[in-house]
């Protein structure tokens, strides 16, 4: 089972942006999957945020501010998840996932603080 | 509006069996795959298994970690998910989660349940 990378924390002020990486392992090219994106806050359930593939193939959960965006950065390997004009609320978990061969695979989740 | 409630967590001890239901409610259950997700407490998400919806022959699917000892079923008729969970380990204590696959085309957790807590302990 592949293992997804994110870091264990991260933090940004208020206002700014905060930008939350996945990296894959080697052996899975980032390019040919879709990254997806939830947002878990304590004593919730997650909340699906987007998914990304491409520029021309993503897509918005319901009710998803518009300053949650995702990308890719194929030199590293890495599905990024950007977060602009960052608010108190944004303070959670995120967890990126992939299908590979029909199988779930989360990252291990970064902890995001609005400081 | 779309509701899933699980039960049938509680405090098993190794090597037992437990067994998860998932009520659904306000939507057309038999149409979506149905996932469960579990979280150990203080850690991540883990993806357990699906179940894929009629037209897809109700296929299931697992994650390593649980292949052999988990078996995922439904109900359509009761709008209705399990997870039949044998031969119980320590490291199978979490929180477990039913989750709704958006459509068998975009397979991303479009509503969750609660959870349920299951406690595998001597």
């Amino acid at each position: 089972q592949p293992v997804l990378t994110q870091p264990p924390s991260s933090s940004a002020s208020p206002g700014e942006s905060a930008r939350l990486t996945c990296t894959l392992p080697s052996d899975i090219n980032v390019g040919s999957y879709d990254i997806y994106w939830y947002q878990q806050k304590p004593g919730s359930p997650p909340r699906y945020l987007l998914y990304y593939y491409s520029d021309s193939r993503k897509g918005q959960g319901s009710g998803v501010p518009s300053r949650f965006s995702g990308s890719k950065d194929a030199s590293a390997n890495t599905g990024i998840l950007l977060i602009s004009g960052l608010q108190s609320e944004d303070e959670a978990d995120y967890y990126c996932m992939i299908w590979p061969n029909h199988v779930g695979v989360f990252g291990g989740g970064t902890k995001l603080a609005v400081l | 509006e779309v509701q899933l409630v699980e039960s049938g967590g509680g405090l098993v001890q190794p090597g037992g069996s437990l067994r998860l239901s998932c009520a659904a409610s306000g939507f057309t259950f038999s149409d979506h795959y149905m996932d469960w997700v579990r979280q150990a407490p203080g850690k991540g998400l883990e993806w357990v298994g699906r179940t894929r919806n009629k037209a897809d022959s109700y296929t299931t699917q697992y994650a390593a970690s649980v292949k052999g000892r988990f078996t995922i079923s439904r109900e359509d008729s009761k709008n209705s998910l399990y997870l039949q969970m044998n031969s119980l380990k320590t490291e199978d204590t979490a929180v477990y989660y039913c989750a709704r696959i958006y459509s068998s085309a975009s397979w991303y957790f479009d509503y969750w349940g609660q959870g349920t807590l299951v406690t595998v302990s001597s």
